[in-house]
């Protein structure tokens, strides 16, 4: 069974400071890792995607993949209360190449 | 205004009645996906279809069924047959393939008493 893993928290950061989630995966083979941001009581948004080795920024988010290490990570810098929420790590099933492999998901709350 | 449309928001029925979640995009994607949330749970795979007229099951199929029949459209119903049907029910969306990315509907919460 492939599997995602991420700590489920709660991880509690000021406002202002930089939260750092992680993520690892079981299958080698996946090649597309996705992040989403998922507010109590609503569906998931999709905040970044990364195919590729090292660092893909976005505004105030940054992914981090190291295929190596099996790890992916997302970085919130300048954290805002309107943060908070759970975060997803997805990796692909390269087996199934429609399937996403979901973590539980990581608890985020930004204190201000 | 495009988008992935799901409907009900909420749905309430008794136990061994089958019900139907409807599912609808106009984002014109080939690749449609139905996900179950349960409380503290990652999402899982109920289903996914790639194109018209074909679906393939995922990793918790038993006691749902799906269709494609419009390239629009991917309906799921629950049905009597499947233990614990309580749950949130996610739709999701991508242009093609594992390396697309995936867009959610606004979910159903559905309640069996």
């Amino acid at each position: 069974q492939k599997e995602v893993e991420q700590n489920s928290g709660p991880l509690s950061v000021p406002e202002g400071a930089i939260a750092s989630l992680n993520c690892t995966y079981s299958d080698r083979g996946s090649q597309s890792f996705f992040w989403y941001r998922q507010y109590s009581g609503k569906s998931p948004e999709l905040i970044m995607s990364i195919y590729s080795n090292g660092d893909k920024e976005d505004g105030r988010f940054t992914a981090q993949l190291n295929k190596a290490s099996q790890y992916v990570s997302l970085l919130i810098r300048d954290s805002q209360p309107s943060d908070s929420a759970t975060y997803l790590c997805a990796a692909a099933d390269m087996e199934y190449g429609n399937k996403l492999v979901f973590g539980a998901g990581t608890i985020l709350r930004v204190k201000s | 205004d495009g988008g992935i449309t799901q409907s009900p928001k909420y749905l309430f029925r008794k136990e061994g009645q089958n019900v139907t979640l409807s599912c609808e995009q106009n984002l014109n994607h080939d690749a449609m996906y139905w996900y179950r949330q349960d409380p503290g749970q990652g999402l899982r795979l109920i289903y996914y279809s790639q194109i018209v007229n074909d679906f393939q099951k995922g990793d918790i199929a038993e006691g749902y069924s799906v269709s494609r029949e419009k390239k629009e459209s991917f309906p799921l119903t629950v049905t009597s047959a499947q233990k614990n049907p309580t749950a949130f029910y996610l739709c999701a969306s991508s242009l093609a393939g594992g390396l697309s990315e995936q867009y959610f509907g606004p979910g159903t919460r559905l309640t069996v008493t």
